[in-house]
């Protein structure tokens, strides 16, 4: 079975911290992603890669950055937290073509 | 672009009604269609795809057929338990191309009372 697994399930920090969010997967897939997941709003695309140290990005990544020196990790950095990225953030992977598996999820409460 | 319309939530039904969840879509190319189910405080979990026009994707009692001429995929399942609470998200992906290109739906919220 494919595993993508997020460092936290829950994480708590305060405002303007730098956070680190880990996403690692086991199943050597090209493409990586982040999505932020909010009530009413979906999932919205943060960042994603396709490659070691390639990136893009997605629908909203003001205040994120991303780190890819390794095919099966994919770090999500907020530089400097604020109450507004407090939210679900899921890491999903994929090969090419078909469908993306996804990790449990990080939610994440900034104070 | 790639869009995924799905049928707006809450939907509520009493254990061992009929499910329709609907989701239409727009695409270039021929896409991928999937559905995902994400139980309260998990990640998204693949529940069924369908690669080709008139495939029909099934899994624990859902199944989905992908409607070309439509442009629809929606989510069906004869007799519904309180366990599939949950939210689901209709989603595609287009064959090779940006990996950008995996769409998904806003999410439906589904609640099943015994």
């Amino acid at each position: 079975d494919v595993k993508v697994t997020q460092s936290s399930r829950y994480l708590v920090k305060r405002t303007g911290e730098k956070v680190f969010l880990e996403c690692v997967q086991d199943m050597d897939h090209e493409n990586m992603f982040w999505y932020r997941q909010d009530p009413g709003l979906g999932l919205r695309l943060i960042y994603f890669s396709y490659d070691v140290k390639m990136k893009e990005k997605g629908d909203i990544p003001e205040g994120y950055s991303v780190s890819r020196e390794k095919k099966e990790r994919f770090s999500l950095i907020l530089e400097s937290a604020s109450t507004n990225q407090t939210s679900m953030y899921l890491c999903a992977s994929r090969p090419d073509r078909w469908e993306a598996f996804f990790g449990q999820g990080t939610r994440l409460t900034v104070v | 672009g790639n869009s995924v319309t799905q049928m707006e939530g809450p939907v509520t039904l009493s254990e061992e009604a009929f499910l329709t969840i609907n989701c239409t879509y727009t695409a270039t190319g021929y896409p991928s269609l999937f559905w995902y189910v994400q139980y309260p405080g998990e990640g998204l979990q693949l529940l069924l795809k369908a690669t080709k026009a008139d495939d029909k994707g099934s899994n624990k009692g859902f199944e989905a057929t992908y409607r070309k001429e439509t442009t629809s995929f929606h989510l069906e399942k004869g007799s519904v338990q309180v366990s599939d609470s949950a939210v689901y998200f209709c989603a595609l992906s287009t064959p090779v191309g940006s990996a950008r290109q995996l769409t998904f739906g806003s999410g439906t919220q589904l609640t099943v009372l015994p």
